[in-house]
């Protein structure tokens, strides 16, 4: 099992409110992202990140920022929670593997209900 | 456009049946193609991984084979069980960028019966 994780699993705000969702891996890569999940959908990249102090947008905007201080840690931010923002958020990581092919690994995600 | 579409939408089936999904897609330039498991409210998890010189791979009851010609893939489940029923995720990732960019189907969602 992959060594990634989010925090918290499930949370239900209420609107206006600020919130962080943690993602940690202790695998050592440089790669880091989020997607957004809607049920029944594809997955969204919203934000990437190549190593620390590197972050960026992903295809489907995003309210939400991030930051990669250091290299284990990707969280984000939602400045003030709108029930627009209800829905799941995958954390993951990647380098190449020793075939040179890249593979992610997921986190458990986080279901945000605001 | 890079593109990953996947068929059915939804599949149910018997315990015990055997059942095939399908994967097309438009990503270029063609670096991998992985099936991933994701159960409800978790994270995907990879399955296989397809190289353009691959055009089977096994992996338990899972055989996934690839048609880089035709841009084609489909995932063999075998005599499934209850544990199978989840979204099976096809992915594809590209050679063009370092990013190792990830294209994202929309997923099959799978339900085993008793």
């Amino acid at each position: 099992e992959a060594d990634i994780y989010q925090t918290p699993r499930y949370l239900v705000i209420g609107t206006g409110k600020k919130i962080t969702l943690e993602c940690s891996q202790t695998m050592g890569h440089d790669k880091m992202y989020w997607y957004q999940q809607d049920p029944g959908m594809e997955l969204h990249l919203i934000h990437y990140s190549y190593g620390v102090n590197s972050t960026e947008k992903g295809d489907l905007s995003s309210e939400s920022t991030v930051s990669r201080i250091r290299t284990e840690h990707f969280p984000l931010t939602l400045e003030s929670a709108r029930p627009s923002h209800t829905s799941q958020y995958l954390c993951a990581s990647s380098d190449p593997t020793l075939t040179g092919h890249t593979e992610a690994f997921f986190g458990q995600g986080t279901r945000l209900t605001v | 456009k890079n593109q990953v579409e996947q068929s059915p939408q939804s599949l149910i089936i018997l315990e015990g049946k055997n059942c095939t999904l399908q994967c097309n897609y438009t990503v270029s330039p063609f670096s991998n193609l992985r099936w991933y498991k994701q159960d409800t409210g978790r994270g995907p998890v990879s399955l296989t991984i397809m190289t353009f010189s691959e055009n089977t791979k096994s992996n338990r009851r899972y055989t996934a084979t690839l048609d880089a010609d035709t841009k084609q893939s489909s995932l063999h489940i075998t005599a499934s069980q209850l544990s199978d029923s989840a979204s099976y995720i096809c992915v594809v990732s590209d050679r063009g960028s370092t990013l190792g960019r990830l294209y994202f189907g929309r997923g099959t969602q799978l339900t085993v019966w008793p």
